[in-house]
């Protein structure tokens, strides 16, 4: 079992609000994710760390910004929620050669309204 | 960059029957391939992984999946279906460096 948590997981908030997402794991992993995915829809690499003070943008512009402070630790925040921000946010870790998997948190589904 | 396409977004089966789910990745060097599956309100969950040791791959829940090089092929396969199989489904590859590249995904419907 993947030891690798979000929270919250549903947040409904009102346009305007900060807003921060919590990912920590307990797997030592220097690789961290985070995905943006609609409904039914693939997913979007948004942001992605290779360690603690390693932050990079991922394929989808976000308004979104991450910090990465210690290595289980990866929150993801929103300092102004706009209903366009309204999607499923998925966490993940990875250990650190291209054949291992990557593990994924439950998502977090926010709603801005 | 390599990446991976999944041909068909929907696909319906009846209960028992066969589960086929095609993956295709574009790569210059060998990959490493994954398969995961995501239910409603839920993160993904690895289902089984090609690393090379060997091109059938066995996974959980009576899944498995071949390693083509000839038609760099991934697909992914399960002789009977059941209910709870209902779900999406997410072919992932690997590139060098840092992250993994996810298909579009295929949503698999199960009839009675």
């Amino acid at each position: 079992e993947a030891d690798i948590y979000q929270t919250p997981r549903y947040l409904v908030i009102g346009t305007g609000k900060k807003i921060t997402l919590e990912c920590s794991q307990t797997m030592g992993h220097d690789k961290m994710y985070w995905y943006q995915q609609d409904p039914g829809m693939e997913l979007h690499l948004i942001h992605y760390s290779y360690g603690v003070n390693s932050t990079e943008k991922g394929d989808l512009s976000s308004e979104s910004t991450v910090s990465r402070i210690r290595t289980e630790h990866f929150p993801l925040t929103l300092e102004s929620a706009r209903p366009s921000h309204t999607s499923q946010y998925l966490c993940a870790s990875r250990g650190d050669t291209d054949n291992t998997e990557a593990f994924f948190g439950q998502g977090t589904r926010l709603t801005v309204v | 960059a390599q990446s991976v396409t999944q041909l068909g977004s929907h696909v319906s089966v009846s209960e028992g029957a066969l589960v086929l789910l095609r993956c295709n990745y574009s790569s210059s060097v060998p990959p490493y391939l994954f398969w995961y599956v995501q239910y409603p309100n839920q993160g993904l969950q690895l289902l089984l992984k090609y690393t090379s040791a060997a091109t059938l791959v066995k996974g959980i829940n009576g899944f498995e999946a071949e390693f083509k090089k000839s038609e760099t092929s991934f697909h992914l396969t399960k002789p009977s279906a059941h209910m709870s199989d209902a779900a999406e489904y997410f072919c992932a590859v690997s590139e060098k460096g840092y992250k993994l590249s996810f298909g579009a995904g295929t949503t698999v419907t199960v009839r009675a």
